[in-house]
């Protein structure tokens, strides 16, 4: 079965420092991808990463950074420097594909990010 | 740019009433899924449909109903509603591994 685990409910920092979402994946599929979603207290998901199985290549975007260990079943999200604007909740999620036609997403129960001024 | 559109942004229901939740794509994507997002639990899936007319239930079905007549256009229909309906209701339409999600409908039943 997929599974997506995020153990960390909630962090907050003070505007600057660095911070690292967890995630941790279960699935037995050989081919799937990983995501970071970002929802700002809007509502609305924004899409931050998009990672296949196949490429482990760390990812660097700004102050972003995403770490994918397929060893450890793991993709982890650090924000450098943060700052107030960083504040949303974060998901992680997998996607497989399901009946061989149709991708279907399970996500983590999501990590709120509360960066302090 | 994708774009996915839901018709409310906020919807305030009686107990009882039939809720339609409407969302529609421009990208003509042949998957569209309908999610709940509740604290805590992240986003469920309700429903997801491959195709015009087709759909298949998924983690959380029970209490909920979804109609897809045009490619674009995908319903999330509760027949009865009741207040453990209360939540954030999000469309998704997607080809391939990715998925779009449009704003969020928040459905509060009271």
């Amino acid at each position: 079965a997929q599974k997506v685990t995020q153990a960390q409910t909630e962090i907050s920092v003070v505007e600057k420092e660095d911070v690292t979402l967890d995630c941790v994946y279960e699935t037995r599929d050989t081919t799937y991808y990983l995501f970071w979603y970002k929802q700002p207290p809007s509502g609305e998901l924004v899409f931050l990463i998009r990672r296949n199985s196949f490429d482990e290549q760390n990812e660097i975007s700004g102050r972003y950074s995403w770490n994918f260990q397929k060893s450890t079943s793991s993709f982890n999200f650090t924000i450098t420097a943060s700052q107030v604007v960083d504040s949303a909740v974060y998901f992680c999620a997998l996607s497989y594909l399901y009946g061989g036609a149709t991708n279907k997403l399970i996500f983590g129960t999501g990590t709120l990010l509360a960066v302090q001024p | 740019d994708v774009k996915v559109t839901q018709s409310s942004r906020y919807l305030v229901k009686r107990t009882g009433e039939k809720v339609f939740l409407e969302c529609v794509q421009d990208m003509d994507h042949e998957n569209m899924f309908w999610y709940r997002q509740d604290p805590g639990l992240g986003l469920r899936l309700i429903y997801f449909s491959y195709d015009v007319k087709m759909k298949e239930k998924g983690d959380i079905p029970e209490g909920y109903s979804v109609s897809r007549e045009k490619k674009e256009r995908f319903s999330l229909i509760l027949e009865s509603a009741s207040t453990n309906q209360t939540s954030m209701y999000l469309c998704a339409s997607g080809g391939g591994y990715e998925q779009y999600f449009g704003p969020g409908t928040r459905l509060t039943v009271t």
